[in-house]
């Protein structure tokens, strides 16, 4: 079965500091990725997804996130934060292969302070 | 714009109380889901459903039920709701079509209950 583990509940940051939210997965087949935000009393938003193909995968507000086999690893990273950057981001994992159902890791709330 | 509108934002009701969370859809889409969010636990799946009239339980079914009369309207219910299902309840679709089905989730805002 698969599984997602957030390795961060709460990342405190400076405004203009660059942050890693961390995030791995156990499966034991091909995977898709995803991160998704949610902004205070609201719902989730696609942030961004790996599908195939490159490995580097770029997303909405400068977030770019790296899938790593090896490691089984999908962390995201900005390299320049500011404040309405504070929010709650989910890692999710899906099966390859068309079977729709999303695993959620717990979350990482992300606040960035000036 | 695609969107999934839940009916209720912020919802309060009594010990024992029958609760109605509605939400539609208007992307057409087959799959549809009922989330709670609580602090530290993520999303965990309630229900789903992959067609009309169709519903499949995920992993904390129980205390709740599901409706799914038409394609654009997923309802979750609470036969007799209790304090410990105090929560924010997000409803999300998705397409069906091999092409299409990645696993991405379409959100809803989210519907805040609590249960006094």
């Amino acid at each position: 079965a698969q599984s997602v583990t957030q390795l961060d509940s709460q990342v405190p940051v400076f405004e203009e500091a660059p942050v890693e939210l961390r995030c791995n997965y156990s499966s034991s087949v091909s995977v898709y990725l995803f991160w998704y935000v949610q902004y205070p009393n609201q719902g989730l938003q696609l942030l961004l997804k790996y599908l195939s193909g490159s490995t580097l995968v770029k997303g909405i507000n400068g977030f770019e996130a790296e899938f790593n086999k090896s490691q089984t690893s999908f962390h995201l990273r900005k390299p320049s934060v500011h404040i309405s950057d504070t929010a709650e981001y989910f890692c999710a994992v899906s099966l390859s292969g068309g079977y729709n159902k999303l695993i959620f890791g717990a979350g990482t709330r992300l606040a960035v302070h000036p | 714009d695609v969107k999934v509108t839940q009916s209720s934002r912020y919802l309060v009701k009594r010990t024992g109380e029958k609760v109605f969370l509605e939400c539609v859809q208007d992307m057409d889409h087959e799959n549809m889901f009922w989330y709670r969010q609580d602090p530290g636990l993520g999303l965990r799946l309630i229900y789903f459903s992959y067609d009309v009239k169709m519903k499949e339980k995920g992993d904390i079914p129980e205390g709740y039920s599901v409706s799914r009369e038409k394609k654009e309207r997923f309802s979750l219910i609470l036969e007799s709701a209790s304090t410990n299902q105090t929560s924010m309840y997000l409803c999300a679709s998705s397409p069906s079509d091999r092409g299409a089905n990645t696993g991405e989730l379409f959100f809803g805002e989210g519907s805040r209950l609590t249960v006094l």
